[in-house]
């Protein structure tokens, strides 16, 4: 079993729909962190949060510590919100990254 | 911004060659990584460094080799390229655990070995 799961692994929505996608986690973590993958490689990081719940533009991220569980939520989701969307978490002392495999999004007219 | 840069986007080499990924970072970053990226397998961590001078293997470091001699710069070396590394190489940068600590990928580098 992989520490960092995701669900779904592939998504498909119509342009305008809420998304949401779920990451659980079976260790102790610093941090966990949501990152998103375009078509060519390039990886942008979304968030980093350890509690609680953030908010950037139409993107919500939360995080529940008791449950091991966050949500990356995408309202009034757009064409452009396409890639792949990777939860990922530090723990311990460590700076490194454990990665869940990533959820493909596609999202049409 | 932080910017990470990746020497190259794409490259093609052939079996038994010696490979440089070449990786910069601009802000000042203590920790660098070296992930490599395959499908249906998710990104995993070939090396990672703390400091100049300083290396620790990730989950998967056999076959590969890796460089820091000046804080900004984190070279992957492949002693002996093999086909079976064929893949996306992605380079990432962080401050020091403890401090505000989100990550800067590169835009990655495809190789294929032949």
């Amino acid at each position: 079993k992989n520490e960092v799961e995701q669900s779904p692994q592939n998504l498909t929505a119509q342009e305008g729909e809420f998304i949401t996608i779920n990451c659980s986690y079976s260790v102790g973590i610093s941090a966990l962190h949501w990152l998103q993958q375009h078509p060519g490689g390039g990886i942008v990081s979304l968030f980093m949060l350890s509690s609680g719940k953030k908010k950037h533009g139409r993107l919500i991220a939360t995080i529940n510590i008791q449950e091991k569980h966050s949500s990356l939520h995408i309202t009034a989701s757009h064409p452009r919100d396409s890639a792949v969307y990777i939860c990922a978490v530090t723990s311990g002392t460590a700076s490194k990254l454990t990665f869940g495999t990533g959820t493909r999004l596609q999202v049409t007219l | 911004d932080v910017k990470v840069t990746q020497s190259s986007r794409y490259l093609v080499k052939r079996t038994g060659e010696k490979v440089f990924l070449e990786c910069v970072q601009d802000m000042d970053h203590e920790n660098m990584f070296w992930y490599r990226q395959d499908p249906g397998l998710g990104l995993r961590l070939i090396y990672f460094s703390y400091d100049v001078k300083m290396k620790e293997k990730g989950d998967i470091p056999e076959g590969y080799s890796v460089s820091r001699e000046k804080k900004e710069r984190f070279s992957l070396i492949l002693e002996s390229a093999s086909t079976n590394q064929t893949s996306m190489y992605l380079c990432a940068s962080s401050l020091f655990w403890g401090r505000e600590n989100g990550y800067t990928f590169g835009s990655g580098t495809r190789l294929t070995v032949v």
